[in-house]
Parts: C-alpha cells; structure tokens; sequence
C-alpha cells in the first residue's frame, strides 16, 4: 500500500528553526509536496521537489532523498504566523497525489 | 472571480438527501480534484478530472458523483448523503507541467445529520 508518514504534533519557539519529516512508501515517484494549512483554510503551496537535495525559499528549505523516501521541511526564524499544519504529498505513478495526515506546528513566544 | 470558489460555504444537510457542491476555477487549468479532509486523516482524493469531458474515481468514489461539461466547473453531488460524509470538501485545481501544483478553493464544511 501506499503509506506517507509524518509526525501529528510539534512545537517550537519563536526565532527558532524547526525541522517536520516526511517518510513516504508509493507507488512510483514523480515528485514530493509540501502545503501550509491555517486552521479552517485552505492548503497553500510551499514547495516541490522531483531531485535529490536542498530547495531553498527564503525562510522555508526542503530536501529530498529519494533512496530513503524521505523528505524534511525546514523552517528558520519562526514567526507565530507560521503557526499551522504543514502536508506532506507524494505524487504517485499515476500522477495523483497521496497525503499525509499533516504536522500541526505550535510556536510559542 | 480570482481563483477557485466553492459553494456552499457549510451546509447542515438530512441523511437520505441529494446534494450538489459546486466548484469554479478560472485559471484555465485542465485538472480538477474533489478531496474530503477528516481530523487525524490526510486529504483523500474522491474523483478528478484531467480535462473537460473526462472524470476518474479516487482512492474514496463510493456515495460521490462527478462531471466536467467544461473547463471551469467541477460539481461534486451526494445522491444520497450518509453521516459518514461529513467532512470539509476541497476542490482544487492544476495545469500540467512542470511540478503539477496544485491551487485549492476554500472549502465546504458538510456535516450529514
């Protein structure tokens, strides 16, 4: 089966850096999503990555390492609007992608 | 319109009744999703189209209907809605290229009493 992995919860604090894992299992690879998602919102698009490494985007870096099926999303200088869930999303052969359940983030001053 | 709207914003529906959730989109994107989003669950695709005149079903098409007359639209309807249907429903959207990302709308929250 199709399986993406990802911790529930985690907290930071404000002006940290923070790191939320994704592990994913698929059915083919085309690609690895990460989406930001404010409470009773939308999911927003953050990044995308097809290669192996580092894609960096101002505050926000995302790796990937494809022989692991492992992915992380780096976030520096939190501020508490970052204060969300973060989805992780691989897209499969098919084209479509898988979820994960999400890592709600908790900054705290 | 900017984007994607959705419509209803909620809706507090009967068990045993029909329901249409309406989804616009004017980006000009080929690919439309309906996904359900329930606590604790990822989102889970329900049916999708890659372009106007086709649809497939996703990983959950039982209860849901679908069709794509044109570009814009994508109406998601519960023939017969069942409590295990509550849930917020996002449509979304996207142009094929290079990373596929795609844009949603702002959500319907459903609840099936």
């Amino acid at each position: 089966g199709q399986n993406i992995d990802q911790p529930t919860e985690m907290t930071a604090t404000e002006g940290a850096i923070v790191q939320i894992n994704c592990t994913y299992q698929t059915s083919g690879f085309n690609g690895l999503f990460w989406y930001q998602q404010h409470a009773g919102e939308a999911p927003t698009f953050l990044s995308y990555n097809v290669l192996d490494g580092l894609e960096e985007k101002g505050r926000f870096s995302s790796f990937l390492s494809r022989s692991k099926g492992y992915s992380y999303l780096l976030l520096k200088e939190l501020q508490m609007k970052d204060s969300a869930s973060y989805l992780c999303a691989v897209m499969d052969s098919n084209y479509q992608l898988i979820w994960g359940a999400g890592t709600k983030l908790i900054i705290k001053p | 319109i900017a984007g994607i709207t959705q419509a209803p914003t909620s809706q507090i529906l009967a068990a045993g009744r029909r329901m249409t959730l309406r989804c616009t989109q004017d980006m000009r994107h080929n690919a439309m999703y309906w996904y359900r989003q329930d606590l604790g669950l990822g989102l889970r695709l329900i049916h999708y189209s890659n372009t106007a005149g086709t649809t497939g079903k996703g990983e959950v098409p039982d209860g849901y209907s679908v069709s794509r007359a044109n570009t814009d639209d994508f109406p998601l309807t519960l023939a017969s809605a069942v409590p295990s249907q509550t849930s917020v429903y996002f449509c979304a959207s996207s142009q094929a290229g290079d990373n596929n990302e795609q844009f949603f709308g702002p959500g319907t929250r459903l609840t099936v009493l």
